[in-house]
């Protein structure tokens, strides 16, 4: 069985500044994928990032980039130069190596992160 | 950018009734798939379908539901008897073909079961 774990529930942040949202995981598959998604107070859900558990170098899509240190079941997302939009609950996510057409992701609980003037 | 589209973006229904959720995947894409969050909780999955078929479900997915793709466009999600307990936020979700693509969600249906 595959868990996500998300340990801070809220967090702030200075406009400008850099954040780090937690995220540890745990899996037996060998095989797997990491992703990050954003869901503003409107619902939806914002795909961010993803880091496959075989790549080499740490994924980066514009001001987000993914922490991944595999020994560690970590995977931590860095936003850098926080802006009032990226006020938003984010939500760490895996897909494990289940099959063809398989792809049930297993989420964490999430962080709520809040950008402050 | 093409996107996931749902509707409608709130239901209202009564215990007991059926509903029907729609959804209109990315066009090119193979993949789709039901999620659900209750409110204040985790997103959990419902099902996936590839190749006219679901692939794979979770034990919330039991008879009372059943997914369908009527033509080449709309994915559906229907619940025969709603409970109270399915009041939630339903995503529908696609993605391209390949390991690494990430799943595109719609917006959501917010159900309420009263």
């Amino acid at each position: 069985a595959q868990k996500i774990t998300q340990t801070q529930p809220g967090m702030f942040v200075q406009e400008k500044e850099a954040v780090t949202l937690d995220c540890t995981y745990d899996t037996s598959d060998p095989s797997y994928g990491l992703f990050w998604y954003k869901q503003p107070s409107s619902g939806e859900m914002i795909f961010l990032i993803y880091q496959g558990s075989y790549d080499q170098q740490n994924a980066t899509e514009g001001r987000y980039s993914l922490n991944f240190q595999k020994a560690r079941k970590s995977a931590n997302l860095v936003i850098s130069a926080s802006q009032l939009g990226d006020s938003a609950m984010y939500f760490c996510a895996m897909r494990g190596d289940s099959g063809v057409g398989s792809y049930q992701l297993t989420f964490g609980k999430g962080t709520k992160l809040s950008v402050i003037p | 950018e093409p996107e996931v589209t749902q509707t409608p973006s709130h239901q209202v229904t009564q215990m007991g009734q059926e509903v029907i959720l729609r959804c209109v995947p990315i066009s090119n894409h193979l993949y789709f798939y039901w999620y659900r969050q209750i409110l204040g909780q985790k997103v959990e999955f419902l099902v996936s379908f590839y190749n006219n078929e679901i692939s794979e479900k979770s034990e919330i997915f039991d008879d009372q539901f059943s997914v369908e793709r009527p033509d080449g466009s709309n994915f559906t999600l229907k619940i025969r008897s709603t409970k109270l307990e399915d009041s939630a936020m339903y995503f529908c979700a696609s993605r391209k073909q390949g390991g690494r693509s990430p799943l595109h969600f719609g917006n959501g249906t917010r159900l309420t079961v009263t």
